[in-house]
């Protein structure tokens, strides 16, 4: 396999399930992105890890839970949602971020998605 | 903090056109990248370009140019010979430091064969 990829495409749950994404990339990159992508509305950056530590979390609720066991992998724990969090998920990944230095590592590769339906 | 500001929700251009769509950020920083994002109807984001605030040169891919004006922090960008594959979102981004990118709200792009 090539690029970022996720599973699930699909996910349908309840609100009181107990769901995970994943996401993996073959880019030997070591910086990994969750994003969120509602209707309408611009791409929310959810979680940052650079060299598998999070660096940034945007006010994500805490039903949202990210996991990076590794530089490759990326998973985001989803429990007790709300039917407002029903939106397409992308994974992305760049090279390692670098504090205060813009470089073409900023460049990030997306995964396809994981569209989310919340019942 | 950095944002980008997208003014064009939609623009609509007849086949083998031309079409700019514009983008403006803002920022106190000096070096920085700037990206221009394509999401078709499959979801897949893709890089179209990218250009370097250090460049004053304007980056160029096939059919897909820039004009960076950086004293205006204005990044627009232009398509050319428009095809209907490039009907899609268009999301422009600002990239700098740790912080990975601000992204636009986006402009969706419909092309009229």
């Amino acid at each position: 396999e090539t690029g970022v990829t996720q599973t699930p495409r699909h996910l349908v749950m309840g609100m009181t399930n107990k769901k995970s994404l994943k996401c993996e990339q073959h880019l030997g990159h070591n910086a990994m992105y969750w994003y969120k992508q509602s209707a309408k509305k611009p791409l929310e950056l959810m979680f940052v890890y650079n060299f598998k530590e999070q660096t940034e979390n945007n006010s994500v609720p805490s039903r949202f839970s990210p996991e990076c066991p590794n530089s490759s992998h990326l998973f985001l724990h989803l429990h007790t949602l709300q039917p407002e969090d029903s939106a397409l998920y992308l994974c992305a990944s760049s090279q390692a971020l670098v504090s205060g230095r813009a470089s073409p590592n900023n460049e990030q590769f997306f995964g396809p998605g994981t569209r989310l339906t919340v019942l | 903090a950095q944002t980008v500001t997208q003014s064009q929700p939609e623009m609509s251009v007849q086949e083998a056109e031309t079409v700019t769509l514009s983008c403006t950020y803002d920022t106190s920083e000096s070096d920085y990248y700037l990206f221009w994002y394509k999401q078709p109807p499959s979801r897949q984001m893709i890089l179209v370009i990218r250009q370097e605030a250090y460049k004053q040169q304007n980056a160029t891919e096939n059919r897909f140019s820039v004009n960076f004006q950086k004293a205006a922090k204005s990044f627009s960008l232009k398509i050319s010979d428009s095809q209907l594959g490039d009907a899609a979102m268009y999301f422009c981004a600002y990239g700098g430091g740790a912080d990975g990118l601000t992204f636009g709200k986006g402009t969706h792009l419909i092309i009229q064969p």
